[in-house]
């Protein structure tokens, strides 16, 4: 079984400085990890993933998120938060197989304040 | 990434009525899949639909209640049949990219 967790339901933090999201998850294989963002009255938008490779990965936006093993983690970063980073955000999962279904987090609320 | 949409993007709808939500994508693609997120609450997968083949439901979901066609590649619904207020919630169909999921903007249903 798969699953994911995301621990804060909200980040609340000042345009300019640094934005963490976290995620911890939990896979019988290798994950396939992803983040997605979701604004009011809008779908789901593609921001990263972890397939393989370097733990770090970049996305949109100037996000980045870095893939840790150990810790089954795979945390959502951005160097300097803009008031427009205010959203939604989902962490998701699937294993590394032929059964393509994602596994999302409960979502975590951030606000970046001005 | 795939541009879907998605009909209606919004409805009220009578307790006791169905209601179908189309999903179109710009490009041919294998797999599409339709999600429920209840107010304030995650992404639940509700059924994943191949062309060709019945869609396969998630535990907690029965074809009576949400069928699913899927006539192409570029096409799918999900009807929500005969709604009370617990089907509130909005609908997502996504379709499988590279790797990652592309979603739709979301039907947003009110059932009174």
């Amino acid at each position: 079984a798969q699953s994911v967790a995301q621990p804060e339901d909200q980040v609340n933090v000042a345009e300019g400085n640094p934005l963490t999201v976290k995620c911890t998850y939990s896979v019988s294989g290798n994950p396939y990890l992803f983040w997605y963002v979701q604004y009011p009255n809008r779908g789901l938008q593609f921001l990263l993933k972890y397939i393989t490779g370097d733990n770090l990965v970049k996305g949109s936006y100037g996000f980045e998120a870095e893939f840790n093993k150990s810790q089954t983690s795979f945390h959502l970063k951005k160097p300097s938060a803009l008031v427009s980073d205010s959203a939604l955000y989902f962490c998701a999962v699937r294993e590394n197989s032929n059964d393509y279904k994602l596994s999302f987090g409960a979502g975590t609320t951030v606000t970046v304040r001005a | 990434s795939a541009v879907i949409s998605q009909k209606p993007s919004r409805d009220i709808c009578q307790r006791g009525t169905s209601l179908t939500i189309q999903c179109q994508v710009d490009s041919q693609v294998t797999m599409m899949f339709w999600y429920r997120q209840q107010p304030g609450q995650s992404l639940t997968l509700i059924a994943t639909a191949n062309q060709g083949s019945e869609a396969t439901y998630e535990s907690g979901f029965v074809i009576d209640k949400f069928p699913i066609s899927r006539p192409n590649l570029t096409f799918s619904t999900l009807t929500v049949s005969n709604m009370s207020p617990e089907d509130s919630s909005i609908y997502l169909c996504s379709v499988l990219g590279r790797s990652e999921q592309f979603f739709g903007p979301g039907t947003r249903l009110t059932v009174l």
